[in-house]
């Protein structure tokens, strides 16, 4: 049973550079969700989407932050212009829709940090 | 808005102990769904137990159990017989329905268990 896939798992980067993470679901997950958790804190739910539409984005998801989910698969989430205070680890979760009560199924997460 | 309270931040037990997490929530739903998970050194959260909130019914699943309790807005989870291997980041969470489906964490508990 194939898990849920995250790319790269580590990035490192300069300041005011872009960069592209990717999530690869559980096969048949149609609900996909993005967090970031920094050190010492629980997850903060950043976006969901539901096959490819993107239905909650949180208020920490600022006009840098933009994810996609093109076709209801693998769903991609970049930041542009990145600043120190991105620095996090961004964790992707699975989840089947249709019933609330399923549990999300997270990734490894990739680790950004800002140089 | 809802909120999750975990008010022990660091538990230091010694193997065999058993130890208990607590876990506060505040919600306006209804209905809701509260989880705990574990992340472990290596990172990935780690689905454990989940309680609908209509069913207060405690339950035991191997040396996990959990005590729901609506009247205190309590979600506890106790580990009997703690092995070296539970030494990990706990985070209760809640979730509430339809299109309120993210997560909301806690800020986790870090339990260490002692050979």
């Amino acid at each position: 049973d194939t898990g849920v896939s995250q790319d790269p798992r580590h990035k490192i980067t300069k300041r005011g550079q872009n960069v592209t993470f990717r999530c690869d679901p559980i096969s048949e997950h149609n609900r996909l969700y993005w967090y970031r958790q920094t050190l010492g804190q629980g997850p903060e739910f950043l976006t969901y989407f539901q096959n490819e539409a993107q239905l909650e984005k949180s208020r920490l998801l600022s006009d840098r932050f933009s994810a996609e989910r093109p076709k209801g698969s693998f769903s991609t989430l970049e930041i542009q212009r990145t600043e120190q205070g991105d620095s996090a680890m961004y964790l992707c979760a699975s989840s089947l829709g249709g019933l609330d009560n399923q549990p999300q199924h997270f990734g490894d997460g990739t680790r950004l940090s800002i140089l | 808005a809802q909120k999750v309270t975990q008010a022990q931040t660091e538990i230091s037990v010694v193997e065999k102990e058993d130890v208990t997490l607590d876990c506060v929530y505040e919600t306006r739903d209804t209905t809701y769904y509260l989880f705990w998970y574990k992340q472990p050194p290596s990172g990935e959260l780690v689905f454990l137990i989940r309680r609908n909130s209509f069913d207060e019914q405690n339950e035991i699943s191997g040396r996990y159990s959990w005590n729901f309790q609506k009247s205190t807005s309590s979600f506890n989870f106790t580990i009997t017989a703690s092995q070296v291997v539970d030494s990990a980041v706990y985070f209760c969470a809640l979730r509430g329905t339809g299109a309120n489906s993210k997560l909301t964490f806690g800020k986790g508990i870090t339990l260490s268990v002692r050979p």
